[in-house]
C-alpha cells in the first residue's frame, strides 16, 4: 500500500538562544547514544555521543544528556545560530547498529 | 574520521531495473551498514554489511531485493533489484570504526528516484 510520511516535530528558537531537542528511546539494553544533523540534500552529520555510562557530555556549544531512568536523551545547543537550522536525529546504539529517532526540525529565526 | 564516498550521488531509474551503490570509505573499516530514508522520514537500517559473507539483513529487508557485496574492509555495494516507485529514497551507507562505542560516519546518500 502506499506509505505516509511522519510529520517531524518542529522546533523554533530565536537566533541566540538555547535550543533544546528531546529524544525517549525505546531499548533499555541500548549502550550508546548519538545525534546527527541533516541539513537539506546532505547524509546525517555526527555531532556528539555518549555512552550509557555517563549522564552528560558537552561539546562545542552543544550538551548531550542522558536519563536511562526514564530512556531519554536530550541535546542542548547554546547560543543558536541560523547555520543550526536542521533536522535533528537521536540514535541508540545496541550489538554495533544504530536504531533512528523520528527526527525534529530546528527551525532559527533571525 | 572516517570519509565515507557513495556513487551514484543521484539517479532516476526506470521501474523494473535495478541500481547498485557503491560505498567506499578511506581507511578500513569494522562495519559498515545500508540504511534507507524515504522522503520526510528517519533513517530505517536495512542490513549489516559483512566482509566475505552474507550480509545480514533487518526485518522486512530480503536479500533478493537487497543483495549487498562487502569484499573488502573499505568497500560495499547495495543493489535495489526490480525497482518499483516505492522504492524512491535515500540510500546511505555508514561505517563504525573499532568496537562498539566508536563513532558512526555516514556517507552524503544516493538520491533515488523510480519513475
Amino acid at each position: 500500500g502506499e506509505s505516509v510520511g511522519l510529520h517531524l516535530p518542529t522546533l523554533s528558537v530565536q537566533e541566540g538562544d538555547n535550543s533544546i531537542i528531546n529524544c525517549a528511546y525505546s531499548n533499555s539494553a541500548s549502550d550508546y547514544f548519538i545525534w546527527y544533523k541533516q541539513e537539506s540534500g546532505k547524509g546525517p552529520q555526527f555531532i556528539i555521543d555518549i555512552r550509557s555510562n555517563m549522564d552528560k557530555r558537552q561539546g562545542q556549544r552543544v550538551t548531550v544528556l542522558l536519563n536511562k531512568t526514564v530512556k531519554h536523551l536530550s541535546l542542548q545547543i547554546a547560543a543558536t545560530q541560523p547555520g543550526d537550522s536542521a533536522v535533528y536525529f537521536c540514535a541508540e546504539g545496541n550489538t554495533g547498529k544504530l536504531i533512528f529517532g523520528q527526527g525534529t526540525t530546528l527551525q532559527v529565526k533571525p | 574520521s572516517a570519509v565515507i564516498s557513495q556513487k551514484p550521488s543521484r539517479d532516476i531509474c526506470q521501474r523494473g531495473t535495478s541500481l547498485t551503490i557503491q560505498c567506499q570509505v578511506d581507511s578500513q573499516v569494522t562495519m559498515m551498514f545500508w540504511y534507507r530514508q524515504q522522503p520526510g522520514q528517519s533513517l530505517t537500517l536495512i542490513a549489516t554489511a559483512n566482509q566475505g559473507s552474507e550480509a545480514t539483513y533487518e526485518s522486512g529487508f530480503v536479500i533478493d531485493k537487497f543483495p549487498i557485496s562487502r569484499p573488502n574492509l573499505t568497500f560495499s555495494t547495495l543493489t535495489v533489484s526490480n525497482l518499483s516507485p516505492e522504492d524512491s529514497s535515500i540510500y546511505l551507507c555508514s561505517a563504525r570504526e573499532g568496537f562498539s562505542g566508536n563513532t558512526i560516519y555516514f556517507g552524503e546518500g544516493s538520491w533515488l528516484t523510480v519513475v
